[in-house]
């Protein structure tokens, strides 16, 4: 079983829809989850960051993280064109250790104007 | 505004060659990546190092080798380029532990023909 799954897509939504993206994780340790976006030929971009449980919003995104579930979600509300672009979750166990982070392997989406 | 430098956006090398990527960061972090990123496979994390002169393997570090002489500067090198090394490769960089995330590059898709 892999450390962090997340479904690869694509994903096509019209514009204004609410897009839900997802991972699901296997270690327990996990503490530290972001939520990176990356544009076709571009480096990934740090989107959201979210320590332990809760949701954090920023603008029209919303980040939940589940941690009795292992589980975390990106919601995009009113989804722009803009928004095309491939999402990568990742975890990382501690601020205090040296583990690299775990990627997820990105889900593809596409707003559909 | 913050940055990581790849010196290349794009890369064609013949089989056989030493190939040399460089990354330069100009965040003062003290850890940097190095990934490649292939469809269907994700990031998968070659070689990354927590300290000048320091490195350590990562998931698929055969066929690579790395070099950090200065803070800001981590190098990839390809000893003997072959096919199955044709991808894009992306650098990171980040703060002790990583958990505030990463910051990537632009990326250097790499053709080996």
């Amino acid at each position: 079983q892999k450390e962090v799954e997340q479904d690869p897509g694509p994903l096509s939504v019209p514009e204004g829809a609410i897009v839900s993206l997802n991972c699901t994780y296997s270690n327990s340790a996990f503490q530290y989850f972001m939520w990176y976006r990356q544009y076709s030929r571009k480096g990934p971009e740090l989107l959201m960051y979210t320590y332990s449980s809760g949701n954090k919003e920023d603008g029209r995104f919303t980040a939940q993280v589940d941690k009795s579930s292992k589980y975390i979600s990106l919601f995009i509300r009113d989804s722009q064109p803009s928004d095309s672009a491939t999402y990568l979750c990742a975890m990382s166990e501690g601020s205090s250790g040296n583990t690299p982070l775990v990627f997820g392997k990105g889900t593809r989406l596409s707003v559909i104007a | 505004d913050v940055k990581v430098t790849q010196s290349s956006r794009y890369l064609v090398k013949r089989t056989g060659e030493k190939v040399f990527l460089e990354c330069v960061q100009d965040m003062d972090h003290e850890n940097m990546f190095w990934y490649r990123q292939d469809p269907g496979l994700g990031l998968r994390l070659i070689y990354f190092s927590y300290d000048v002169k320091m490195k350590e393997k990562g998931d698929i570090p055969e066929g690579y080798s790395v070099s950090r002489e200065k803070k800001e500067r981590f190098s990839l090198i390809l000893e003997s380029a072959s096919t199955n090394q044709t991808s894009m490769y992306l650098c990171a960089s980040s703060f002790v532990g990583g958990a505030w995330g990463y910051t990537f590059g632009s990326g250097t898709r790499l053709t080996v023909v």
